[in-house]
């Protein structure tokens, strides 16, 4: 079955730091770019970064840029979020989600859409 | 970075069709066919209903059809039922920073 479970979420402080991880199971993680997607409470999702299959691309959503880093570890399955400085509006459920693609061969097609997601880790950023 | 318009909220009888718009710019909607539609249940993760416009995953009932005409895109549900009572996001790829974009959201309910 294919499947993603987020951890690492919890309470924290204004200012400081959290790593939420995502283990995938079911397919194969390195073939797949992976993103971070947010909701804050009562409100819609925000993308918040995205890292290629071999991790040497990675981009972000401008309001996390300098803030919070996305990496992976293809031998382990698993993708991360390191935040950091965290602020209130960083309070959110947090979604790992596996970018879909097709594979001919040698040739992989994007399709630019989520079709895995995680049931979310939530972040609490309070004092 | 603004998120896609989509309206607050739509409703509808049983049986009914109903269709959500989601408006862009040129920039992702208006250029790209990676535009799609995600359904969402409270305290649930979204599910996609519909990618590239009008294509439906395996699994996702017929009732759920997409399109788009210049900047803006829309999801229809057709038959509308009890159980498509939910949120629903739109999303496209963009061609400058941030890649994806999410609409802001549209409340469907079933009267």
């Amino acid at each position: 079955e294919v499947q993603m479970v987020e951890s690492g979420g919890g309470l924290v402080q204004p200012g400081g730091s959290l790593r939420l991880s995502c283990e995938a199971s079911g397919f194969t993680f390195s073939s797949y770019w992976m993103s971070w997607v947010r909701q804050a409470p009562e409100k819609g999702l925000e993308w918040v970064a995205k890292i290629k299959e071999d991790g040497s691309e990675k981009y972000y959503v401008d309001s996390v840029k300098g803030r919070f880093t996305i990496s992976r570890d293809n031998a382990k399955n698993s993708l991360y979020l390191q935040m950091n400085s965290l602020r209130a509006e960083d309070t959110a459920v947090y979604y790992c989600a596996r970018e879909a693609i097709a594979i001919f061969g040698v040739v992989t097609y994007y399709y630019y859409y989520m079709d895995v997601w995680g049931k979310g880790t939530t972040v609490t950023v309070s004092s | 970075q603004s998120a896609l318009t989509q309206p607050a909220s739509v409703s509808g009888s049983p049986g009914q069709s109903i269709t959500i718009s989601c408006t862009g710019t040129t920039s992702d909607v208006g250029t790209y066919k990676y535009v799609s539609w995600y359904q969402q249940h409270p305290g649930k993760a979204p599910k996609v209903m519909i990618y590239e416009v009008s294509n439906r995953p395996s699994g996702v009932s017929h009732r759920f059809s997409g399109s788009k005409s210049g900047n803006t895109a829309s999801l229809t549900i057709s038959g509308l039922q009890a159980e498509d009572e939910a949120d629903y996001y739109c999303s496209s790829y963009r061609s400058s920073s941030p890649p994806y974009v999410f609409g802001t959201g549209t409340k469907v309910t079933v009267l």
